[in-house]
């Protein structure tokens, strides 16, 4: 059974600060893997996807790593800025099942000015 | 703009009765929704795969007669929550992928907070 986990759980940094997101996965047979972001009491909003034979995906501040076969990813948040300031999710589609997104618990994140 | 549109945003209802909470595709068909359920605090667990013309498919330890799913049109899915209790009080989301698309983007909608007193 795939399991997703997001550390740290909760983090505050000030403006400015260079961050990383970790999710791990236990069952490497992925067919891709997206992070969130979800502010609160709000849906989501698709950040990056990284298919399964890529190693990465950047967005403007944003730079999402896939080591799929230690099942790993990174999301890296370069100058973090107030308006960062929301609930990151990592979700993997299993391979053959590539609709169904399996979701870390999140990481919650402050950044305050 | 949204993509995946759901109403209502917010539903209180009483102990016993059923609420309906709709999720639309506004610029694509999908033939395929999925709804999902959030905790305070906790991830998104999948409850169910609603698949446009047939019935849907529910995750384990999912209550098929309890959780309604309805999938009419290609840009219509409809989660009912029958004989509600306090315990469903949840923030339910549905997302949707576009029809021929490999399913490479999933969109969701805003949500739907759902309090049963």
């Amino acid at each position: 059974k795939q399991e997703v986990t997001q550390i740290p759980a909760a983090l505050s940094v000030p403006e400015g600060e260079n961050l990383v997101l970790n999710c791990s996965f236990t069952d490497s047979a992925i067919y891709n893997l997206q992070w969130f972001r979800q502010d609160p009491g709000k849906g989501l909003t698709s950040l990056l996807l990284i298919q399964s034979s890529q190693r990465e995906q950047t967005s403007g501040r944003l730079n999402a790593s896939l080591d799929k076969s230690s099942g790993r990813s990174t999301l890296y948040i370069a100058a973090s800025q107030p308006g960062d300031s929301a609930t990151y999710l990592c979700a993997v589609a299993p391979s053959g099942g590539y609709n169904k997104l399996i979701f870390g618990a999140g990481t919650r994140l402050a950044v305050h000015p | 703009g949204a993509v995946v549109s759901q109403h209502p945003s917010r539903v209180i209802c009483k102990s016993g009765t059923s609420v309906k909470i709709e999720c639309r595709s506004l610029d694509f068909q999908a033939t395929t929704m999925f709804w999902y359920r959030q905790f305070p605090k906790q991830s998104l667990m999948l409850m169910a795969t609603s698949n446009e013309g047939s019935k849907a498919t529910y995750e384990q330890g999912v209550e098929k007669d309890k959780f309604l799913i309805n999938h009419a049109s290609l840009t219509l899915s409809t989660l009912t929550v029958t004989s509600a209790h306090p315990e469903d009080s949840s923030f339910y989301i549905c997302s949707a992928r576009s029809l021929g698309n490999a399913g490479n983007t999933i969109y969701f909608g805003e949500g739907s907070w759902l309090t049963v007193v």
